[in-house]
């Protein structure tokens, strides 16, 4: 059964700081995506990551894939309270149209 | 820029009510899903369809049915609303391209509430 398992799920941080958000999945995959929900809304697409060694960076979200390690990292740089949200990512499986998500990491900046 | 709408944000029924949930994508594409959201369960998917008038499970089918006669429209259905079936319940749809990735565009949400 493939998981993909975000760690931590919840991290409560201070602004200007740096941190990452982890998620490792059990299958083969080389597409990635990560998405962003705010409180009371729906999800949003952050990245699309489509092969090993992919980086994305959006302002100070950057995320990367590595596919060999089943991997990827979405890395927070002085951190803002805007960013406060719950952050997702999905993987598709090889020869699926589905994709399958992570439990979410629950991200609250501290002013 | 794709557009998914749902047809609430907020819906209230009594147990045993049949419920329709609608949803719409405007880009043409062919892949719909339905899932729902609890706390500390993240999303679970309910039910897919790669096409109309066609349909898949998901991991989460029992008590929900579904619905696709046009290719833009694609509603879930709870035959008989119970009030674990209380809950957020989100509509996406992605394109299906040969080659191209499978990321999935999201509607605004319908939170139902069955008392």
């Amino acid at each position: 059964e493939l998981k993909v398992e975000q760690n931590p799920l919840f991290l409560s941080m201070q602004e200007g700081k740096n941190y990452t958000i982890y998620c490792n999945y059990s299958t083969t995959s080389d597409r990635l995506y990560w998405y962003r929900q705010d409180p009371g809304k729906s999800l949003e697409s952050l990245f699309v990551l489509l092969s090993n060694g992919a980086v994305k960076q959006e302002g100070r979200l950057m995320a990367s894939l590595d596919t060999k390690a089943r991997l990827s990292t979405l890395h927070i740089t002085a951190a803002v309270h805007d960013l406060s949200a719950t952050y997702f990512c999905a993987v598709e499986p090889v020869g699926d149209d589905k994709i399958i998500f992570g439990k979410g990491t629950r991200l609250h900046i501290l002013p | 820029d794709v557009k998914v709408t749902q047809s609430s944000r907020y819906l209230v029924k009594r147990t045993g009510e049949k419920v329709f949930l609608e949803c719409v994508q405007d880009m043409d594409h062919e892949n719909m899903f339905w899932y729902r959201q609890d706390p500390g369960l993240g999303l679970r998917l309910i039910y897919f369809s790669y096409d109309v008038k066609m349909k898949e499970k998901g991991d989460i089918p029992e008590g929900y049915s579904v619905s696709r006669e046009k290719k833009e429209r694609f509603s879930l259905i709870l035959e008989s609303a119970s009030t674990n079936q209380t809950s957020m319940y989100l509509c996406a749809s992605s394109p299906q391209v040969a080659g191209a990735n499978n990321e999935q565009f999201f509607g605004p949400g319908t939170r139902l509430t069955v008392l």
